[in-house]
């Protein structure tokens, strides 16, 4: 079975410096696919980053890097340059790539999630 | 571009009672899930619809049931309500054929009395 570990229930950054929440994986699946979600307190789930488990190089959009280190089953997601508005719910998550007639299902299993407050 | 949406946002319901929550998928998006978000916790998978047809189910019991329509909106419903059922409902849209990055509505928060 799939599992998704944080073990940062919280964390605190100064605004404009970088940060690191750490995600930790456990699969049995050679295929399989990683992503960060953030989520505000309004409650919508917002999608920030991608890794597929065959990508080379790790994944990045704009102020979001993954750092996907496979043989430690590890894929920290670093926020560069902290905002007040980056002050949320992050979510680590992990995707079973399961193919049935071309088609790729997968439901995602979730972390606990990390509390990041980024203090002005 | 509309992204997903749902309705209602708020619900109150008392034991017993049933409830339907709706969806309506990102443009393009063939492919529904449903996951159920206690307070604090992670989201849990409920189950996937693709070509109107139940593909993925999460460990969840028999009274969550759910429905596709060929214009790929997609219903929940939730039968004998129980405490327990109190949570936040996000339906998440994504393409069968892609990388499965799930796009998800702002849920439904069901509050069960």
């Amino acid at each position: 079975a799939q599992k998704i570990t944080q073990t940062q229930p919280g964390m605190f950054v100064q605004e404009k410096e970088a940060v690191t929440l750490d995600c930790t994986y456990d699969t049995s699946d050679p295929s399989y696919g990683l992503f960060w979600y953030k989520q505000p307190s309004s409650g919508e789930m917002i999608f920030l980053i991608y890794q597929g488990s065959y990508d080379q190089q790790n994944a990045t959009e704009g102020r979001y890097s993954l750092n996907f280190q496979k043989a430690r089953k590890s894929a920290n997601l670093v926020i560069s340059a902290s905002q007040l508005g980056d002050s949320a719910m992050y979510f680590c998550a992990m995707r079973e790539i399961s193919n049935a007639g071309g088609t790729s299902y997968g439901k995602l299993t979730f972390g606990q999630g990390t509390i990041l407050t980024v203090h002005p | 571009d509309a992204g997903v949406t749902q309705s209602p946002t708020h619900l109150i319901k008392t034991r017993g009672q049933q409830v339907t929550l709706r969806c309506s998928p990102k443009s393009g998006h063939d492919t529904v899930s449903w996951y159920q978000q206690a307070l604090g916790q992670g989201p849990q998978f409920i189950f996937q619809y693709y070509e109107e047809e139940e593909r993925q189910r999460g460990n969840f019991p028999d009274r969550f049931s759910g429905h596709q329509f060929p214009n790929y909106s997609s219903e929940l419903n939730v039968n004998a309500l129980l405490l327990g059922d109190s949570a936040l409902y996000l339906c998440a849209s994504s393409l069968a054929a892609g990388h499965g990055v799930k796009f998800f509505g702002p849920g439904t928060r069901l509050t069960v009395l």
